[in-house]
């Protein structure tokens, strides 16, 4: 079974640029997740899809973050304009279902910003 | 809103040596869930508790469930070097239908051979 594939894996931007990542879940995953990992802390959720609708988007800075997920499989975050304390990897996760089903992480894209 | 609290936050042992890491949630959970992030990787689930006082084990990990189902707490015995990386706990948001997790901070696990 393939995991969670995310791309691109490592991005440098300045601040004020844009920069969008990508998120393809496991096959037959219903929810689809975007987190945030700042070094040295645990994650923190900024957007939760439940096929192609959002269940939680609390934590997204919607100011400057935006998500989506088209016909409920890939999804993309995108940041405009990026600031430094943007600077973390973001985490795709997915899952069957929401509630108590564990969670599948993608390997992650690591944000720089100069 | 819900928090999620972890210590220690790091833990230096020599290989052999025993672990524990402690979590505590600020409300009553569902259940707990236990992932590792090993360095420069992203987390992998471990074990999800439901029962309150529930203890489960795999291998040398031994997981248990407070009885109040608000703390929790990851025992490694005989560490070894395979065992380095930060271990996180979560938790679900009690206030929604959708379980959105809330993770501690992390306890970073240093095993020095």
């Amino acid at each position: 079974e393939a995991g969670v594939a995310q791309s691109p894996r490592y991005k440098i931007i300045e601040k004020r640029q844009s920069v969008a990542f990508w998120c393809n879940p496991i096959s037959g995953h219903a929810t689809l997740y975007w987190y945030q990992q700042i070094l040295g802390q645990g994650p923190k959720l900024l957007i939760q899809f439940q096929n192609n609708g959002v269940v939680d988007d609390s934590q997204l800075p919607k100011d400057r973050f935006s998500a989506e997920r088209l016909k409920g499989v890939d999804s993309t975050l995108k940041i405009q304009p990026a600031k430094l304390e943007d600077s973390a990897v973001y985490l795709c996760a997915s899952s069957l279902g929401t509630g108590d089903y564990e969670q599948y992480f993608g390997p992650g894209t690591r944000l720089t910003v100069t | 809103g819900q928090q999620v609290m972890q210590i220690p936050q790091y833990q230096h042992v020599q290989e052999g040596e025993d672990f524990t890491t402690y979590c505590n949630s600020s409300t009553t959970l569902s259940n707990i869930q236990w992932y590792k992030q090993r360095p420069g990787g992203h987390p992998v689930f471990l074990i999800q508790l439901v029962k309150s006082g529930e203890v489960k084990k795999q291998k040398r990990l031994t997981f248990q469930f407070g009885e109040a189902k608000k703390n929790s707490s990851l025992h490694i015995t005989a560490t070894q070097t395979t065992d380095v990386g930060t271990y996180f706990c979560a938790g679900p948001d009690g206030g929604t239908s959708y379980g959105k997790l809330t993770f501690g901070q992390g306890t970073i696990l240093t095993v020095h051979p």
